[in-house]
């Protein structure tokens, strides 16, 4: 089945630099990847998503990416703001499965 | 549209009792299901449903029981509480057809 690794568990940035967030997934059938953020106490969010037959995707100041070939996408983050503190989530969707195949997480903390 | 609610907010049981979580959504989501989210971690699948009379298992659905007589409704029972079982509850539900998963905020419970 769907195997996703998320990297790091934690990233902290010095406010206004980028924060670079990386998954990798198993299962080469897997068709769609979004991200989802949450913050503390609060339940979790989409904020980007992006569809295989996609490379890149951007929305203002937050950008994903997809390699298909090594298995891996990125949550990039540009000019980072307190606001951007929190957790968060990558996903797959493998084909043959009903249900988002969740990262652990990774925490992230921008410092002032 | 309410979206995803879910009812309590919080609760605290003690060690054998049961207690039914609520989770109810007005978008006509034929797909829905349980996440528990233990402090500082992800998202663990409990149970899911693809519609009406369907439900299936996720990764942990032991001491869970669910049901899913009308696409709005879709009941977490606990049957038998066990500290372990001290977390986050989160539902989830999404249309068919479609990737997003629109999450309700959450129900806090401790068991002593």
């Amino acid at each position: 089945g769907e195997n996703v690794e998320q990297h790091p568990s934690t990233l902290s940035v010095q406010e206004g630099d980028s924060a670079v967030i990386k998954c990798t997934y198993s299962d080469s059938a897997s068709n769609y990847f979004p991200w989802y953020k949450q913050e503390l106490g609060k339940r979790p969010q989409l904020i980007i998503d992006i569809r295989s037959n996609v490379g890149e995707k951007k929305d203002q100041r937050i950008a994903v990416t997809l390699n298909k070939t090594a298995k891996h996408f990125s949550l990039h983050i540009t000019e980072t703001q307190p606001e951007d503190s929190a957790v968060y989530f990558c996903a797959g969707y493998p084909d043959s499965n009903y249900q988002l195949i969740w990262g652990a997480g990774t925490k992230l903390i921008i410092k002032p | 549209n309410a979206g995803v609610t879910q009812t309590p907010k919080f609760q605290v049981l003690k060690t054998g009792q049961s207690m039914t979580l609520q989770c109810a959504q007005d978008m006509n989501h034929e797909y829905m299901s349980w996440y528990r989210q233990d402090p500082g971690m992800g998202l663990r699948l409990i149970h899911y449903s693809v519609g009406a009379g369907i439900t299936d298992q996720g990764e942990v659905p032991n001491g869970y029981n669910v049901s899913r007589s009308t696409t709005e409704d879709f009941p977490l029972r606990l049957l038998s509480a066990a500290p372990s079982q001290t977390s986050v509850y989160f539902c989830a539900s999404r249309a068919s057809g479609r990737y997003e998963q629109y999450f309700g905020p959450g129900t806090r419970l401790t068991v002593t």
